[in-house]
């Protein structure tokens, strides 16, 4: 059975500098995607970026990145040049042909001013 | 705005009752998926629908039930409830099949649902 695990359940980061998010996850399919969520106090679920496993480049996003290592089975997301708005739960997701989504724990992400 | 819209926002019931939580997809989008998300917790993936056909279960009780209508609005039924049944229920859409897409889901708001 697919798994996420994200073993980082609270990350702090100085307002500007860069962080990273740590996810991992068990598969043995080879066709997949993987996605990052952030939920702000709001509680709104807004896709930050996605990774599609048969793509070898990593999938940027303004001052959001990857670092997909399929071999490794490892998703991080690096927020650069962080900002107060980022302050959110990050959720890891990964979705498969088999229809169902399945998310990591989730990060909670402080950020100081 | 995602496109995906949930009615309603909030709800306040007493333990016992029985209520119908409503999603409509982005335009488009076939599937539609139910999520729980007790408080501080993460997402408890309920349901999947696709073109009105039930898709993928998860940890969904016996209590609860859901449905996709020919419009693709779905509503998922929570009935018999109970004070542990309070928590924030997310519907989100995607285009669906293996091909038609690259899986993304969009989140509606969220109904939140308080038992008393």
């Amino acid at each position: 059975a697919q798994t996420v695990t994200q073993s980082q359940p609270e990350m702090s980061v100085q307002e500007a500098e860069t962080v990273t998010l740590s996810c991992t996850y068990d598969t043995s399919e080879s066709d997949y995607y993987l996605f990052w969520y952030k939920q702000p106090p709001s509680r709104q679920m807004i896709l930050v970026i996605r990774q599609e496993a048969y793509k070898q480049q990593n999938a940027t996003e303004n001052r959001f990145s990857v670092n997909f290592q399929k071999a490794a089975k490892s998703f991080s997301l690096k927020i650069s040049d962080s900002q107060l708005g980022d302050a959110a739960m990050y959720f890891c997701a990964y979705k498969s042909g088999t229809y169902k989504y399945i998310f990591g724990t989730g990060t909670r992400l402080k950020v100081l001013a | 705005d995602s496109g995906v819209t949930q009615t309603p926002k909030h709800l306040i019931t007493a333990t016992g009752q029985r209520v119908t939580l409503r999603c409509s997809p982005r335009s488009g989008d076939l599937s539609v998926y139910w999520y729980q998300q007790s408080l501080d917790q993460g997402l408890q993936f309920l349901i999947q629908y696709y073109n009105g056909e039930e898709r993928a279960k998860g940890n969904i009780l016996e209590r609860f039930s859901a449905q996709q209508f020919p419009d693709l609005h779905s509503e998922l039924n929570l009935s018999s409830l109970e004070l542990g049944d309070s928590a924030l229920y997310f519907c989100a859409s995607s285009v669906g099949e293996v091909r038609q897409g690259s899986y993304e889901q969009y989140f509606g708001p969220g109904t939140r649902l308080t038992v008393t």
